[in-house]
């Protein structure tokens, strides 16, 4: 499974836009890009899912560059309850176990 | 609509003790994943099964097993715990709906093991 390299932590302020990149240079060609979102005690919660160029759901976009070695979780105008870590994952869309590497912790302030 | 459903929440056990923990996949889901999480760190997965049978296996301790049964319900078991056992138990449900993103991969709300 390909290795994922996020920030370690982020900050940013309510109604801004979130931007998060993951660096993935060893993804394989049936590999796709999936974030998830995890608060203090739960479990982490689908975010997003995506292959290539771009994906756009009602929480957030996913942009993916052509060679694919890198994405970027974009959150528009975060509130405070988008405080969380986020955590890229690379591998296939059909589950399987997932690898969570290190993930962002995103602190938004008032 | 339904989720992962994960019992107990809350669970404390002595050293050397043993726990079993509970985790009811989403109705049709028929792959069961068990995640570890200590504290400050990430998730670690732990075993996997798809129809009853273990798919996958991955930093799972000896003292630990699991099984998936015929309701698809699968249940973890841990016997002698150790102080560093102390962590939260995710498990997480995925389906064969390939019309759905991720397959519907769903974690439960976990159970927080507190060995003492």
């Amino acid at each position: 499974l390909a290795k994922t390299t996020q920030p370690i932590s982020m900050d940013s302020y309510e109604g801004q836009e979130v931007n998060i990149t993951c660096s993935h240079n060893n993804i394989a060609t049936n590999d796709y890009i999936t974030w998830y979102q995890q608060f203090p005690s739960q479990g982490p919660r689908f975010i997003i899912q995506g292959y290539k160029t771009k994906v756009t759901n009602e929480v957030a976009s996913l942009f993916i560059p052509a060679d694919r070695k890198s994405s970027t979780l974009s959150l528009p105008r975060v509130s405070l309850s988008d405080t969380a870590v986020y955590y890229c994952l690379v591998g296939e869309s059909q589950g399987g176990k997932l690898i969570f590497g290190q993930g962002t912790e995103l602190s938004v302030k008032p | 609509a339904a989720g992962v459903i994960q019992s107990p929440r809350h669970l404390i056990k002595e050293k050397r003790e043993t726990a079993t923990l509970k985790c009811y996949p989403i109705p049709r889901h028929d792959t069961v994943y068990w995640y570890q999480q200590g504290p400050g760190q990430d998730p670690q997965f732990l075993i996997s099964f798809y129809e009853k049978m273990q798919s996958d296996k991955g930093s799972i301790p000896d003292r630990f097993s699991a099984q998936q049964f015929s309701d698809y319900h699968s249940e973890l078991n841990m016997s002698s715990l150790e102080l560093g056992d102390s962590a939260l138990y995710f498990c997480a449900s995925s389906g064969m709906d390939r019309g759905r993103t991720n397959y519907g991969y769903t974690f439960g709300s976990g159970t927080r093991l507190t060995v003492v």
